[in-house]
């Protein structure tokens, strides 16, 4: 069974940082990209940032890029999100989802989530 | 970057109607896109993927069509698990990006 966990999230105050981790289970992880995708309080969804299998590409939507650094660890089956210079717009449930295995459809698996809230 | 217009925002519909969702891709995305279903607290559902192709297990009701630029989802006759958020998403790029969403509530 495929399982996606996130932690990491909390309370931190805007400028701070944070590190979510994915903990992932139930097929080859090496095998696939990975996804951070996040949903702010009572608005919709938006991808957030991905990573190619061996982490040799990575990309990021504009509103994070220079703050928020994806990575992974195969060896652990880990996912990754560093950020930093947070803001209050930050403030979402962060969810880690399989994305594609080679130029195929992404996100058939999801984590619960994690709420990330950026506040003074 | 590929931006996706998702119509309606919101809908109102009773149980047994038929109901579709529109995506409008900004350039052309080939088939890459698929729809998804989310309910208040849960994390989201894939139910169509290559814009035409059903999730296994998702109930045959639920059908995808469209290529290049527009895209439908059809629920063709509505159950009261059914009503949700659902979210389109392309992924021709490696930017991917989500429709607004569209809210679809019991009348």
């Amino acid at each position: 069974e495929v399982q996606l966990v996130e932690s990491g999230g909390g309370l931190v105050q805007p400028g701070g940082s944070l590190r979510l981790s994915c903990a992932a289970s139930g097929f080859t992880f090496s095998s696939y990209w990975m996804s951070w995708v996040r949903q702010a309080p009572g608005k919709g969804l938006e991808w957030v940032a991905n990573i190619k299998q061996d982490g040799s590409e990575k990309y990021y939507v504009d509103s994070v890029k220079g703050r928020f650094t994806i990575s992974r660890d195969n060896a652990k089956n880990s996912l990754y999100l560093q950020m930093n210079s947070l803001r209050a717009e930050d403030t979402a449930v962060y969810y880690c989802a399989r994305d594609q295995i080679m130029d195929g459809d992404p996100f058939d698996y999801w984590g619960q989530g994690t709420l990330v809230t950026v506040s003074s | 970057d590929i931006q996706m217009t998702q119509s309606p925002s919101s809908l109102s519909a009773s149980v047994g109607d038929r109901v579709t969702i529109t995506c409008r891709a900004s350039q052309g995305i080939r088939n890459d896109l698929g729809w998804y279903q989310q309910k208040p607290g849960k994390a989201p559902k894939r139910l169509i993927y290559a814009a035409s192709s059903l999730q296994s297990g998702v109930p045959s009701r639920f059908s995808g069509s469209g290529s290049g630029t527009e895209f439908t989802l059809t629920i063709s006759s509505l159950q009261p698990e059914d009503f949700a958020t659902y979210y389109c998403l392309q992924h021709n790029s490696y930017l991917y990006t989500f429709g607004q969403g569209t809210k679809l509530e019991i009348k």
